[in-house]
């Protein structure tokens, strides 16, 4: 089982809508949960990090579900700005470990 | 924002060529990593740096990867005697404590041909 798993899509997704991703991790020990952005070509961003009890950022709410060992990413109200690839990374007092991403674009 | 720099932007060097890829990480960060992403793959760890020394160091990280802090402020990543399949992006990150989140630099574009 690869350590840390992503849906690579795309999701193709309206102005407006709503669209969530998951990331499933397989070290259950795992403490460090963040949701990064990367445009093409680019280096990857910091978007949040993700918390045991969840948090919101605007319109980007993280959860973590340590039962299930998956983390997610909600982005309410998307924009076309929000089209890239966002990549979750996990660790345990490690070197973070990538997803290898899921693509989102946003259609006018 | 601080920022992390990285240069070159794009190195073309021929296969078996030594480079050296630079990287000036965060003044008060303490934690530097490399991490490389071939071309439409994931960002994959190559190797950490704490204190002065590896700290951890990926299957990837053999005998012909290197690094260095020769002073205060630079960490490089040498490549000795690269392969074709050595072209990928490079990425330096920094973080001050093992919680948080890395800050990557632009990256350097490395094409071996």
């Amino acid at each position: 089982r690869k350590e840390v798993e992503q849906d690579p899509g795309p999701f193709n997704v309206p102005e407006g809508a709503t669209v969530a991703f998951n990331c499933t991790y397989s070290n259950s020990a795992s403490q460090s949960f963040f949701w990064y952005r990367q445009d093409c070509r680019k280096e990857p961003k910091l978007l949040m990090s993700v918390y045991s009890s969840g948090n919101e950022d605007g319109r980007f709410t993280a959860q973590l579900n340590r039962a299930s060992q998956y983390i997610s990413l909600l982005i309410r109200d998307s924009k076309l700005s929000d089209s890239a690839t966002y990549l979750c990374a996990v660790g345990l007092n490690t070197p973070l470990v990538f997803g290898k991403g899921t693509r989102l674009s946003v259609i006018a | 924002e601080p920022e992390v720099t990285q240069t070159p932007s794009h190195q073309v060097t021929q296969m078996g060529q030594e480079v050296i890829l630079r990287c000036v990480p965060i003044s008060n960060h303490l934690y530097f990593y490399w991490y490389r992403q071939i071309l439409g793959q994931k960002v994959e760890f190559l190797v950490s740096f704490y204190n002065n020394e590896i700290s951890e160091k990926s299957e990837i990280f053999d005998d012909q990867f290197s690094v260095e802090r020769p002073d205060g402020s630079n960490f490089t990543l040498k490549i000795r005697s690269t392969k074709l399949e050595d072209s990928a992006m490079y990425f330096c990150a920094s973080r001050s404590s093992p919680g948080e989140g890395y800050t990557f630099g632009s990256g350097t574009r490395l094409t071996v041909v």
